[in-house]
């Protein structure tokens, strides 16, 4: 079954640092979403992204965010400088259509900025 | 603004059926309503969609009443496996693709 993929798994970062979290979404899939989900609350949506631009942000996805698919696999989320309130579980999503459709949701990356 | 609620948790036994309810008070006639289930440091997990009346599948049933203000989800006899947190997503009004969790039902299947 095919499935999204993220790395690293695990990122620590000094506060301040730039930090690139990578992800492989689903071959045939045409629309590609980050959540976060800081330790012990709900998951929050970020950014969607479709036809190379973002379709929709979030309150959250401020200027120090950023996302780019550099080619056709990958799908990135870019932090410019880290605070420490950054730390959390990054997911990456991906699905067919917006809509009705399913999102499938990658294992996340833990980012700790320390 | 419009906001899904749950309960924050439920404890079942195993081998009992499990409803747990969610209310969109806001939601859009275009919405669909979306479950997702999340083990610890997982992924969510899609479970099941619907849009009206009854949707079931092979690991659960979705139950919308007419005016769509609610969803129900029911797992049926559940087992130690089904320990997780579950999320009830709906798409609000003011944005096609924006979604937004709810707040999410811990339950705790106990032996």
């Amino acid at each position: 079954e095919p499935e999204v993929t993220q790395t690293p798994s695990h990122q620590v970062t000094q506060m301040g640092q730039e930090v690139i979290l990578r992800c492989v979404p689903i071959s045939n899939h045409l629309y590609f979403y980050w959540y976060r989900q800081i330790l012990g609350q709900k998951v929050e949506f970020l950014v969607s992204f479709y036809n190379n631009e973002i379709s929709e942000k979030s309150e959250i996805f401020d200027d120090q965010f950023s996302v780019e698919r550099p080619d056709g696999s990958n799908f990135t989320l870019k932090i410019r400088s880290t605070k420490l309130e950054d730390s959390a579980m990054y997911f990456c999503a991906s699905s067919r259509q917006t809509g009705a459709d399913e999102q499938y949701f990658g294992p996340g990356t833990r980012l700790t900025v320390t | 603004l419009a906001k899904t609620t749950q309960p924050i948790s439920m404890d079942s036994y195993e081998g009992q059926e499990v409803n747990i309810t969610c209310s969109h008070n806001n939601i859009a006639t275009n919405d669909y309503i979306t479950w997702y289930q999340q083990f610890p440091s997982q992924g969510p997990r899609f479970i099941i969609q619907g849009y009206k009346t009854k949707v079931t599948n092979e690991v659960a049933s979705l139950f919308i009443p007419a005016d769509r203000k609610s969803s129900t989800l029911s797992l049926p006899r559940v087992s130690l496996s089904d320990t997780a947190v579950y999320y009830c997503l709906v798409r609000i009004p003011g944005g096609y693709q924006k979604v937004t969790f709810g707040t999410g039902t811990k339950l705790q299947v106990i032996p």
